[in-house]
């Protein structure tokens, strides 16, 4: 395991179909986290799981988006009849709990354009 | 609620210069305060942490940052910079809640470190 994966890399799609991202946590890390990036800016918290647990959303994620880690392995973003504003980079991190320094380890993210 | 300033937006330097970004940190509470970079079409990557002890921290490709509680800064520094150190630099802080229950990071909004030949 060589750290986190998220699938697609890329995804383009119309204005109101809806996409799904996923990530993949390094298999040890029972915490894990979204982030959205837009140009210029730094990446904005978004939702944070404790294992298969749904701790803090952001008011950022608007009722559109959901996000589910149903065994506390790896987790899905989905961004239901998205607009043009959803265009972004989608992160996901992970960390593990027992060292508790707060260091997260990042995905290459998911890039999304929606025209 | 805790925010991060990152002073500048871009920073051109010449290589093998030195160079200073700038970050503020914004908090009623302890912190703890990280130093990203993100090279293009790549994740974000740590280059160090402050935690405790030592202000002063030395992260990884020869970078170093100190922390000032007074003045609440995490300044990153570099006193020889590369080409291949073009790149964003987030910084980016943690709460220490009471409970210790706040795990995630608010980040600044970056800076873009141009290494000129």
């Amino acid at each position: 395991d060589t750290g986190v994966s998220q699938d697609p890399r890329h995804k383009i799609t119309k204005r109101g179909q809806n996409v799904t991202f996923r990530c993949d946590p390094i298999s040890e890390h029972n915490r894990l986290y979204w982030y959205r990036q837009t140009l210029g800016q730094g990446p904005e918290f978004l939702t944070y799981f404790q294992n298969e647990a749904q701790l803090e959303k952001s008011r950022l994620l608007s009722d559109r988006f959901s996000a589910e880690r149903p065994k506390g392995s790896f987790s899905t973003l989905e961004i239901q009849r998205t607009e043009q504003g959803d265009s972004a980079m989608y992160l996901c991190a992970s960390s593990f709990g027992q060292t508790n320094t707060g260091e997260l380890f990042f995905g290459e993210g998911s890039r999304l354009t929606v025209l | 609620a805790q925010s991060v300033t990152q002073l500048d937006s871009q920073v051109p330097v010449f290589e093998e210069a030195p160079v200073e970004l700038r970050c503020n940190y914004s908090s009623s509470v302890s912190v703890y305060l990280f130093w990203y970079v993100q090279y293009p079409n790549q994740g974000l990557q740590l280059l160090l942490k402050y935690l405790s002890g030592s202000t002063l921290v030395k992260g990884i490709n020869g970078f170093e940052a100190e922390f000032n509680k007074s003045q609440t800064s995490f300044h990153l520094r570099k006193p020889s910079v590369h080409i291949s150190d073009t790149a964003e630099y987030f910084c980016a802080v943690r709460t220490l809640n009471s409970g210790g229950s706040n795990y995630k990071l608010t980040f600044g909004k970056g800076t873009l470190l141009t290494v000129n030949p």
